[in-house]
């Protein structure tokens, strides 16, 4: 099983619709969660961190679920903009440093 | 701003003659990644520095070193590339504090492509 494991997609959503993913991770002991974006040729950018307790960043909802170990994604009224791959990145185990990506899932948003 | 600097953005390099990456930072940040992204893939560790102490990835092939000189900088050595090697090679960096709950988030450089001719 690995580590982190995400849905590849593509998810093709037209403007304004509300899309989520998810992402499993395998170690019961990870403590940090992040949902980073990557558009294309670019490099990773920090979208949000996840909190224990979930948290919202304006169109952009995090959830955490560490009895099922895995993390979601919610994104409200998409936008053309939204068009990206989207990285869950998870520390792996009671490590402070060590620190994995998920495969992505790509988002493309249509007119 | 602070950031981190990652030089060259491409770099071309013949098929086993050695190339060096180089990976800067103004954050102050304990921890400092190489990673190895290839099309349509996520990027993948190759080994990060906690402070001076090297963790290297079991799957990092004995081709890829690196070299932490000193907080702020971090080199990627590769001794002898080949064809399979040509990718986007991203620095990243965060603040690991005491317990994994602590984490900060990474902040990536730009990335280096690497060509292999």
């Amino acid at each position: 099983r690995k580590e982190v494991e995400q849905d590849p997609g593509p998810f093709n959503v037209p403007e304004g619709a509300t899309v989520a993913f998810n992402c499993t991770y395998s170690n019961s002991a990870s403590q940090s969660f992040f949902w980073y974006r990557q558009d294309c040729r670019k490099e990773p950018k920090l979208l949000m961190s996840v909190y224990s307790s979930g948290n919202e960043d304006g169109r952009f909802t995090a959830q955490l679920n560490r009895a099922s170990q895995y993390i979601s994604l919610l994104i409200r009224d998409s936008k053309l903009s939204d068009s990206a791959t989207y990285l869950c990145v998870v520390n792996i185990g009671s490590s402070a440093s060590k620190i994995i990506f998920g495969s992505g899932t790509r988002l493309s948003i249509r007119p | 701003d602070a950031m981190v600097i990652q030089n060259p953005r491409y770099q071309v390099t013949q098929f086993g003659k050695p190339v060096t990456l180089s990976c800067s930072q103004t954050l102050n940040h304990n921890v400092m990644y190489w990673y190895q992204q290839k099309s349509s893939q996520a990027p993948k560790l190759l080994f990060h520095y906690y402070d001076k102490d090297f963790n290297n990835e079991a799957d990092t092939p004995d081709n890829f070193q690196s070299r932490r000189p000193n907080t702020s900088f971090c080199f990627l050595d590769i001794r002898s590339p080949g064809l399979g090697d040509a990718a986007m090679y991203l620095c990243a960096t965060s603040r690991a504090g005491q317990g994994a709950s602590s984490n900060q988030p990474q902040h990536f450089g730009d990335g280096t492509r690497l060509s292999i001719l």
